[in-house]
Protein backbone atom coordinates (compact mmCIF):
# COMPACT_ATOMS: atom_id res chain seq x y z
CA UNK A 1 0.00 0.00 0.00
CA UNK A 2 1.48 3.42 -0.51
CA UNK A 3 2.16 5.58 2.46
CA UNK A 4 3.74 8.92 3.14
CA UNK A 5 5.84 9.47 6.26
CA UNK A 6 6.83 12.91 7.52
CA UNK A 7 8.88 11.17 10.87
CA UNK A 8 8.67 14.90 12.63
CA UNK A 9 5.64 16.41 14.04
CA UNK A 10 7.33 19.44 15.22
CA UNK A 11 9.78 21.25 14.51
CA UNK A 12 11.49 25.00 15.95
CA UNK A 13 14.16 26.79 14.07
CA UNK A 14 15.52 29.97 14.66
CA UNK A 15 14.58 33.08 12.22
CA UNK A 16 17.27 33.18 9.25
CA UNK A 17 18.42 29.81 10.20
CA UNK A 18 18.13 26.79 7.29
CA UNK A 19 14.93 24.16 7.66
CA UNK A 20 14.64 20.67 6.24
CA UNK A 21 11.48 19.16 6.34
CA UNK A 22 11.81 14.86 5.81
CA UNK A 23 9.44 13.31 3.51
CA UNK A 24 9.65 9.80 3.14
CA UNK A 25 7.17 7.39 0.31
CA UNK A 26 6.69 4.26 -0.01
CA UNK A 27 6.01 3.05 -3.95
CA UNK A 28 6.53 0.50 -6.46
CA UNK A 29 7.05 2.91 -8.93
CA UNK A 30 8.26 6.61 -8.90
CA UNK A 31 5.17 9.11 -8.43
CA UNK A 32 4.53 12.31 -8.56
CA UNK A 33 5.35 14.43 -5.37
CA UNK A 34 4.15 17.33 -3.73
CA UNK A 35 4.81 20.12 -1.01
CA UNK A 36 1.86 22.17 0.53
CA UNK A 37 1.54 24.64 3.34
CA UNK A 38 -1.34 25.02 5.56
CA UNK A 39 -1.51 28.04 7.72
CA UNK A 40 -4.17 28.72 10.28
CA UNK A 41 -7.68 28.76 9.23
CA UNK A 42 -6.40 28.36 5.84
CA UNK A 43 -6.30 25.59 2.90
CA UNK A 44 -3.52 23.99 1.86
CA UNK A 45 -1.50 25.60 -1.18
CA UNK A 46 1.06 24.04 -3.50
CA UNK A 47 4.65 25.02 -2.49
CA UNK A 48 6.38 23.07 -5.09
CA UNK A 49 5.87 19.54 -7.52
CA UNK A 50 8.37 16.83 -9.04
CA UNK A 51 6.71 15.30 -11.64
CA UNK A 52 10.18 14.16 -13.90
CA UNK A 53 13.45 15.24 -14.56
CA UNK A 54 15.81 17.82 -12.97
CA UNK A 55 15.84 16.23 -8.99
CA UNK A 56 16.19 20.02 -7.43
CA UNK A 57 12.81 21.76 -7.74
CA UNK A 58 12.49 24.69 -6.55
CA UNK A 59 8.86 26.31 -5.52
CA UNK A 60 7.46 29.35 -3.93
CA UNK A 61 8.80 31.66 -1.29
CA UNK A 62 12.26 30.43 -1.34
CA UNK A 63 11.69 26.80 -0.80
CA UNK A 64 13.19 24.09 -3.02
CA UNK A 65 12.99 19.82 -2.50
CA UNK A 66 15.23 17.00 -4.04
CA UNK A 67 13.84 13.97 -5.22
CA UNK A 68 16.32 11.11 -4.41
CA UNK A 69 15.15 8.04 -5.70
CA UNK A 70 17.63 5.79 -3.67
CA UNK A 71 16.24 7.10 -0.76
CA UNK A 72 12.30 6.90 -1.57
CA UNK A 73 12.83 10.98 0.06
CA UNK A 74 11.88 14.34 -1.11
CA UNK A 75 12.67 16.60 1.57
CA UNK A 76 11.50 20.65 1.54
CA UNK A 77 14.66 22.80 2.28
CA UNK A 78 15.05 26.19 2.97
CA UNK A 79 18.31 28.58 3.30
CA UNK A 80 17.03 31.06 5.85
CA UNK A 81 13.73 30.67 6.89
CA UNK A 82 11.19 33.79 7.71
CA UNK A 83 8.44 34.12 10.79
CA UNK A 84 6.09 34.06 7.97
CA UNK A 85 6.82 30.66 7.35
CA UNK A 86 5.53 29.17 10.73
CA UNK A 87 2.76 27.06 9.28
CA UNK A 88 2.38 23.23 9.09
CA UNK A 89 3.59 21.23 5.75
CA UNK A 90 2.19 18.34 4.39
CA UNK A 91 3.85 16.27 1.41
CA UNK A 92 1.90 14.26 -0.98
CA UNK A 93 2.16 11.34 -3.69
CA UNK A 94 0.12 10.73 -6.16
CA UNK A 95 0.58 7.23 -8.21
CA UNK A 96 1.81 7.59 -11.66
CA UNK A 97 -1.12 7.61 -13.93
CA UNK A 98 -3.51 7.71 -11.23
CA UNK A 99 -5.04 11.08 -9.57
CA UNK A 100 -5.44 10.16 -6.33
CA UNK A 101 -3.85 12.19 -3.46
CA UNK A 102 -1.84 10.51 -0.26
CA UNK A 103 -1.17 13.37 2.28
CA UNK A 104 1.61 12.49 5.08
CA UNK A 105 0.70 13.04 8.63
CA UNK A 106 2.45 17.06 8.15
CA UNK A 107 5.48 19.21 9.84
CA UNK A 108 4.21 22.19 12.29
CA UNK A 109 7.15 24.63 12.04
CA UNK A 110 7.36 26.96 15.28
CA UNK A 111 10.36 30.05 14.09
CA UNK A 112 11.37 31.65 17.00
CA UNK A 113 12.42 35.13 16.79
CA UNK B 1 -10.51 32.51 -11.10
CA UNK B 2 -11.26 32.60 -8.11
CA UNK B 3 -10.18 29.27 -7.09
CA UNK B 4 -12.19 26.51 -5.57
CA UNK B 5 -15.05 28.14 -3.39
CA UNK B 6 -16.77 26.33 -0.60
CA UNK B 7 -19.85 27.01 1.65
CA UNK B 8 -20.54 27.81 4.28
CA UNK B 9 -16.83 28.37 6.03
CA UNK B 10 -18.48 27.32 9.56
CA UNK B 11 -21.28 25.23 10.51
CA UNK B 12 -22.72 24.51 13.51
CA UNK B 13 -25.36 22.21 13.96
CA UNK B 14 -27.12 19.86 16.19
CA UNK B 15 -26.66 15.82 16.41
CA UNK B 16 -29.14 14.34 14.39
CA UNK B 17 -29.81 17.08 12.30
CA UNK B 18 -28.40 16.98 8.62
CA UNK B 19 -25.52 18.59 7.67
CA UNK B 20 -24.96 19.24 3.35
CA UNK B 21 -21.31 20.88 2.54
CA UNK B 22 -20.67 22.74 -1.04
CA UNK B 23 -18.07 23.10 -3.31
CA UNK B 24 -17.55 24.84 -6.73
CA UNK B 25 -14.30 23.48 -7.76
CA UNK B 26 -11.91 25.47 -11.03
CA UNK B 27 -13.44 25.72 -14.05
CA UNK B 28 -12.09 23.14 -16.51
CA UNK B 29 -10.78 21.08 -13.79
CA UNK B 30 -12.01 17.15 -13.82
CA UNK B 31 -11.18 15.82 -11.04
CA UNK B 32 -12.89 16.61 -7.54
CA UNK B 33 -11.66 15.49 -3.86
CA UNK B 34 -13.13 15.62 -0.55
CA UNK B 35 -11.20 15.60 2.43
CA UNK B 36 -11.59 15.95 6.61
CA UNK B 37 -9.18 17.16 8.23
CA UNK B 38 -9.10 16.19 12.46
CA UNK B 39 -6.43 16.88 14.84
CA UNK B 40 -6.03 12.79 15.23
CA UNK B 41 -6.46 11.31 12.00
CA UNK B 42 -5.14 14.36 9.91
CA UNK B 43 -6.01 14.94 6.43
CA UNK B 44 -8.17 11.73 5.14
CA UNK B 45 -9.76 11.49 1.65
CA UNK B 46 -12.97 11.07 2.02
CA UNK B 47 -14.55 10.62 -2.41
CA UNK B 48 -12.60 11.34 -5.35
CA UNK B 49 -14.84 11.89 -8.37
CA UNK B 50 -13.47 12.30 -11.71
CA UNK B 51 -15.38 14.02 -14.76
CA UNK B 52 -18.22 13.95 -12.35
CA UNK B 53 -18.49 10.13 -11.61
CA UNK B 54 -17.34 9.07 -7.85
CA UNK B 55 -14.34 6.84 -8.50
CA UNK B 56 -13.37 5.86 -5.17
CA UNK B 57 -15.60 6.25 -2.10
CA UNK B 58 -13.32 3.97 -0.07
CA UNK B 59 -12.91 7.11 2.67
CA UNK B 60 -16.50 7.19 3.18
CA UNK B 61 -16.65 6.68 7.02
CA UNK B 62 -20.63 5.25 7.28
CA UNK B 63 -23.57 5.39 5.43
CA UNK B 64 -24.78 8.49 6.85
CA UNK B 65 -22.12 9.99 4.34
CA UNK B 66 -23.04 10.71 1.01
CA UNK B 67 -21.68 12.88 -1.95
CA UNK B 68 -22.90 14.05 -5.17
CA UNK B 69 -21.58 15.89 -8.25
CA UNK B 70 -24.09 16.56 -10.35
CA UNK B 71 -22.36 18.85 -12.78
CA UNK B 72 -18.80 19.84 -13.58
CA UNK B 73 -19.21 22.63 -11.52
CA UNK B 74 -20.90 21.51 -8.34
CA UNK B 75 -20.34 19.09 -6.10
CA UNK B 76 -22.50 18.48 -2.44
CA UNK B 77 -20.85 16.14 0.72
CA UNK B 78 -24.30 15.18 2.99
CA UNK B 79 -24.18 14.01 6.51
CA UNK B 80 -27.49 12.83 7.62
CA UNK B 81 -27.86 12.35 10.93
CA UNK B 82 -24.57 14.35 11.86
CA UNK B 83 -23.05 13.15 15.25
CA UNK B 84 -20.35 15.07 17.15
CA UNK B 85 -17.63 12.88 16.03
CA UNK B 86 -18.27 14.14 12.45
CA UNK B 87 -16.88 18.03 14.24
CA UNK B 88 -13.36 18.66 11.63
CA UNK B 89 -12.30 20.53 8.44
CA UNK B 90 -13.71 19.48 5.91
CA UNK B 91 -12.03 20.52 2.59
CA UNK B 92 -12.82 20.54 -1.19
CA UNK B 93 -10.21 20.16 -3.89
CA UNK B 94 -10.05 20.43 -7.35
CA UNK B 95 -7.35 19.41 -10.07
CA UNK B 96 -6.82 19.77 -13.80
CA UNK B 97 -5.58 16.62 -16.09
CA UNK B 98 -2.19 16.91 -14.77
CA UNK B 99 -2.52 16.28 -10.99
CA UNK B 100 -2.23 19.29 -8.96
CA UNK B 101 -5.20 19.62 -5.87
CA UNK B 102 -6.14 23.13 -5.71
CA UNK B 103 -7.66 23.29 -2.22
CA UNK B 104 -11.05 25.67 -0.92
CA UNK B 105 -10.70 27.19 2.31
CA UNK B 106 -11.95 24.67 4.23
CA UNK B 107 -15.61 24.37 5.88
CA UNK B 108 -15.42 24.04 9.73
CA UNK B 109 -18.01 21.88 10.64
CA UNK B 110 -18.83 21.64 14.60
CA UNK B 111 -21.80 19.08 15.97
CA UNK B 112 -22.99 19.66 19.51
Amino acid sequence: AQSVTQPDIHITVSEGASLELRCNYSYGATPYLFWYVQSPGQGLQLLLKYFSGDTLVQGIKGFEAEFKRSQSSFNLRKPSVHWSDAAEYFCAVVPYNFNKFYFGSGTKLNVKP
Amino acid sequence: DAGVIQSPRHEVTEMGQEVTLRCKPISGHNSLFWYRQTMMRGLELLIYFNNNVPIDDSGMPEDRFSAKMPNASFSTLKIQPSEPRDSAVYFCASSPADPEAFFGQGTRLTVV
